[in-house]
């Protein structure tokens, strides 16, 4: 049974660009939440997608946005990258409802120069 | 925001020796849960605690919750070298919330 999958690794970018990060959700999930990690921290909520919508978002700039796919799966985009945006960027999937227990992939460690 | 605050923010053991961690909130809560990081990896779901619950165990994980005092434990027994990472305590999802609203975290080292 596949865990959550997040893709690439690692990233490196320069300031101003825009980076794409992708999560396919653990078999029989079809909710997916995204969370940024900067270093010493705590994860911190952006957004949920549920049935292909934006249902919550946390505190963070229209620069993020995000989708997701018909076969559950997501992409989190940043446009205009800051050195600030520098962290892990962890996907975590749920059942209907993303309610209780949040399956997390490995995460997308990015580095903004 | 951070609603969940650990304390310590550090701790260091000897393997066998038991570790106990605190974490307080600052809202009303529906469920609080406990996650595992190794190495700035993912998060591994430990426990989950409903708010009508006062104590749950999982192996060698012990957790409480006292909503009088908005706070909770989770006490790990017989520690293994293995158990080093930090240790993270989140409220929520509940009712029309949908996130996980994490704390700064707890780093436990557990030396051999």
């Amino acid at each position: 049974d596949a865990g959550v999958t997040q893709s690439p690794t690692h990233l490196i970018k320069t300031r101003g660009q825009q980076v794409t990060l992708r999560c396919s959700p653990k078999s029989g999930h079809d909710t997916v939440s995204w969370y940024q990690q900067a270093l010493g921290q705590g994860p911190q909520f952006i957004f949920q997608y549920y049935e292909e919508e934006e249902r919550q978002r946390g505190n963070f700039p229209d620069r993020f946005s995000g989708h997701q796919f018909p076969n559950y799966s997501s992409e989190l985009n940043v446009n205009a990258l800051l050195l600030g945006d520098s962290a892990l960027y962890l996907c975590a999937s749920s059942t209907t409802g993303g309610a209780y227990e949040q399956y997390f992939g490995p995460g997308t460690r990015l580095t903004v120069t | 925001s951070q609603q969940g605050e650990e304390d310590p923010q550090a701790l260091s053991i000897q393997e066998g020796e038991n570790a106990t961690m605190n974490c307080s909130y600052k809202t009303s809560i529906n469920n609080l849960q406990w996650y595992r990081q190794n190495s700035g990896r993912g998060l591994v779901h430990l426990i989950l605690i409903r708010s009508n619950e006062r104590e749950k165990h999982s192996g060698r994980l012990r957790v409480t919750l006292d909503t009088s005092k908005k706070s909770s434990s989770l006490l790990i027994t017989a520690s293994r070298a293995a158990d080093t990472a930090s240790y993270f305590c989140a409220t929520g999802p509940g009712g029309s919330n949908y996130k996980l609203t994490f704390g700064k975290g707890t780093l436990l080292t557990v030396n051999p």
